[in-house]
């Protein structure tokens, strides 16, 4: 099976911008959870979709934003980027309905913020 | 609220000795426990998790990891370690009972391992 991918794997924004980044879990898995990290905090939850449906969502502000799609595609979307969320955003799916199941991560977006 | 913490931000050790990296949590009720392994420009990879059983975890790469309730720990060890595995590592909690169902992991704020030739 193919791994998570995500794309692009890097971009350069100016600050006020807004960013599109997209996730493709992995075939048959339906939850997926977006994390951003950075050297100062480290890995932090964003938000996390299962069918389509935010489920669960971290302490970010509302520019910051997601959807899924009917194949399990997500994206997630920052508006009027500021210097702060210049991180690795990274996507991770995991296979429904057992919660024990570990995360699978793709190897994430670089994105900076000029 | 659940919580992570490794108390380190780096260990170095010899090539060829074993390994500790350390992990405590915070959680609730009965944990799920994961040890996940991030190389320069990667994303994570899983090693290791512990749901419940045997409080000895085996995972990938020749890791292992001791689950223990009474000192809220969840320790990461290497009998003997190589160069190829300096990276950075993450230790990462679900609480399953946290309503919702969600798969939301929290991560401790890693610690850089570095193994010496």
């Amino acid at each position: 099976k193919a791994g998570v991918t995500q794309t692009p794997r890097y971009l350069i924004k100016t600050r006020g911008q807004q960013v599109t980044l997209s996730c493709s879990p992995i075939s048959g898995h339906r939850s997926v959870s977006w994390y951003q990290q950075t050297p100062g905090q480290g890995l932090q939850f964003l938000f996390e979709y299962f069918s389509e449906t935010q489920r669960n969502k971290g302490n970010f502000p509302g520019r910051f934003s997601g959807r899924q799609f009917s194949n399990s595609r997500s994206e997630m979307n920052v508006s009027t980027l500021e210097l702060g969320d210049s991180a690795l955003y990274l996507c991770a799916s995991s296979l429904e309905e057992v919660l024990s199941s570990e995360q699978f991560f793709g190897p994430g977006t670089r994105l900076t913020v000029l | 609220a659940q919580s992570v913490a490794q108390p380190e931000d780096q260990v170095n050790v010899a090539e060829g000795n074993p390994l500790t990296v350390k992990c405590t949590y915070s959680v609730s009720g009965n944990p799920y426990l994961f040890w996940y392994v991030q190389y320069p420009n990667r994303g994570l990879q899983f090693l290791l998790k512990y749901i419940t059983g045997d409080n000895l975890v085996k995972g990938s790469y020749g890791f292992e990891a001791e689950f223990n309730k009474s000192q809220t720990s969840f320790h990461l060890k290497k009998p003997s370690a190589l160069v190829s595995d300096s990276a950075l590592y993450f230790c990462a909690v679900r609480d399953p009972n946290s309503g919702a169902g969600s798969y939301q992991l929290t991560f401790g704020k890693g610690t850089k391992l570095s193994v010496i030739p």
